[in-house]
């Protein structure tokens, strides 16, 4: 069965602060997709990333960069100098090859403050 | 760019009441799909339709919630008769051309008041 778990529920930093948001995932099929969401207090669900489970390399936009391990079943995000606009719910979310359902996990609140 | 649209952005019903969300997808996606978020919770997976037929659904998705695409751009949800545990944002989302695996991306969501 797919899982996600976001372990940390809520983080609170300053401006200009690095923070890494983790996210462990289980699923016993070996073709998957792994996603970022951010959710800022508007409302709405904002895509970010999706990482191809044959796809390890890291990538780096912006002060956003992700760390995809598959030894450790984690695809962890890092925003570089926080800025009070990343404050948001930010979620981590899987499908697998033959389901079209994203499974979420919890979801991590972040709170940048200036 | 193309966007998914959602209205109303708020509903406020009384229990026992029909509801329709609707939603119109980004224009040359083929699949689309519901997510419910219960206030505070985590967002879960309702249904996904491809091809004028429901491909996939949760438990969640039972005999009182349907799904329509009625035209070639609108698609709706329908809860037949509101429950107070129905009130939560509701996402509707639309992928791809080529595979159900291809990106969702989300509208900016129905806030159902269930009263």
């Amino acid at each position: 069965a797919q899982k996600v778990t976001q372990a940390q529920t809520e983080i609170s930093v300053v401006e200009k602060e690095d923070v890494t948001l983790d996210c462990v995932y289980e699923t016993r099929d070996t073709t998957y997709y792994l996603f970022w969401y951010k959710q800022p207090p508007s409302g709405e669900l904002v895509f970010l990333i999706r990482r191809n489970s044959f796809d390890e390399q890291n990538e780096i936009s912006g002060r956003y960069s992700w760390n995809f391990q598959k030894s450790t079943s984690s695809f962890n995000f890092t925003i570089t100098a926080s800025q009070v606009v990343d404050s948001a719910v930010y979620f981590c979310a899987l499908s697998e090859r033959y389901s079209e359902k994203l499974v979420f996990g919890k979801g991590m609140k972040l709170t940048v403050n200036p | 760019e193309p966007e998914v649209t959602q209205t109303p952005s708020h509903q406020v019903t009384q229990m026992g009441q029909e509801v329709i969300l609707r939603c119109v997808p980004i224009s040359n996606h083929l699949y689309f799909y519901w997510y419910r978020q219960i206030l505070g919770q985590k967002v879960e997976f309702l249904v996904s339709f491809y091809n004028n037929e429901i491909s996939e659904k949760s438990e969640i998705f039972d005999d009182q919630f349907s799904v329509e695409r009625p035209d070639g751009s609108n698609f709706t949800l329908k809860i037949r008769s509101t429950k107070l545990e129905d009130s939560a944002m509701y996402f509707c989302a639309s992928s791809g051309r080529d595979t159900s695996t291809d990106t969702q991306y989300f509208g900016p969501g129905t806030r159902l008041t269930v009263l």
